[in-house]
């Protein structure tokens, strides 16, 4: 089983429209956690951190259960600039330092 | 501020040539991660520094490939008989490593795209 896993899709969305996905961590040690987006040929940009109590950031909201080891992404009113590969990363400590695993991505197409 | 800078920007090498690809992180991060990214997939890890620790290697294809880290700064990736499935984008990031907290997200290069005829 991956450490990080996502649904690749991709996520058919109209534009307007709201749309969730989810990210599953094997690693009940993992301590931090991110979303990064990346447009197609381009190098993984951080979107957003994700804490304990959920945390939004304009139209887009991030939720974390540790109890069932997932993470969500919500995109409300989505637009086409939305239409992005989102990948999960999460931070796990290690005896060495901080290790970073990402997960392979979920396509999000926004369609007009 | 600077970012993580890589080079070259593209390569385009012969099937069975050595490569180097070179990777400078942001001054004063202490972690350093290679991954590499074949065209519509997601991203495979390759190699992480942290600080003066011995690097974890576990995300290597093969014998083929070796980075190093030299003061804990620069880095080169190596690639040596290079094969037609090392083409990928490779992507060097690093990050600043804060105590227990490790609530520190990495910052990414723009990637060398490789391409091995």
């Amino acid at each position: 089983r991956k450490e990080v896993e996502q649904d690749p899709g991709p996520f058919n969305v109209p534009e307007g429209a709201t749309v969730a996905f989810n990210c599953t961590y094997s690693n009940s040690a993992s301590q931090s956690f991110f979303w990064y987006r990346q447009d197609c040929r381009k190098e993984p940009k951080l979107l957003m951190s994700v804490y304990s109590s959920g945390n939004e950031d304009g139209r887009f909201t991030a939720q974390l259960n540790r109890a069932s080891q997932y993470i969500s992404l919500l995109i409300r009113d989505s637009k086409l600039s939305d239409s992005a590969t989102y990948l999960c990363v999460v931070n796990i400590r290690e005896a060495a330092g901080n290790k970073l695993t990402f997960g392979g991505g979920t396509r999000v197409l926004v369609k007009p | 501020g600077a970012g993580v800078s890589q080079s070259p920007s593209n390569k385009v090498t012969e099937k069975g040539k050595d490569v180097e690809l070179r990777c400078d992180p942001i001054s004063g991060h202490t972690a350093l991660y290679w991954y590499r990214q074949s065209l519509g997939q997601g991203l495979e890890f390759l190699i992480y520094f942290q600080g003066n620790s011995a690097p974890d290697k576990s995300g290597l294809p093969s014998d083929r490939f070796s980075a190093e880290r030299t003061g804990g700064s620069v880095s080169t990736l190596t690639i040596q008989r290079t094969q037609q499935e090392d083409s990928a984008v490779y992507l060097c990031a690093s990050s600043l490593e804060l105590g227990q907290r490790g609530n520190q997200p990495q910052h990414f290069g723009d990637g060398t795209r490789l391409s091995i005829l």
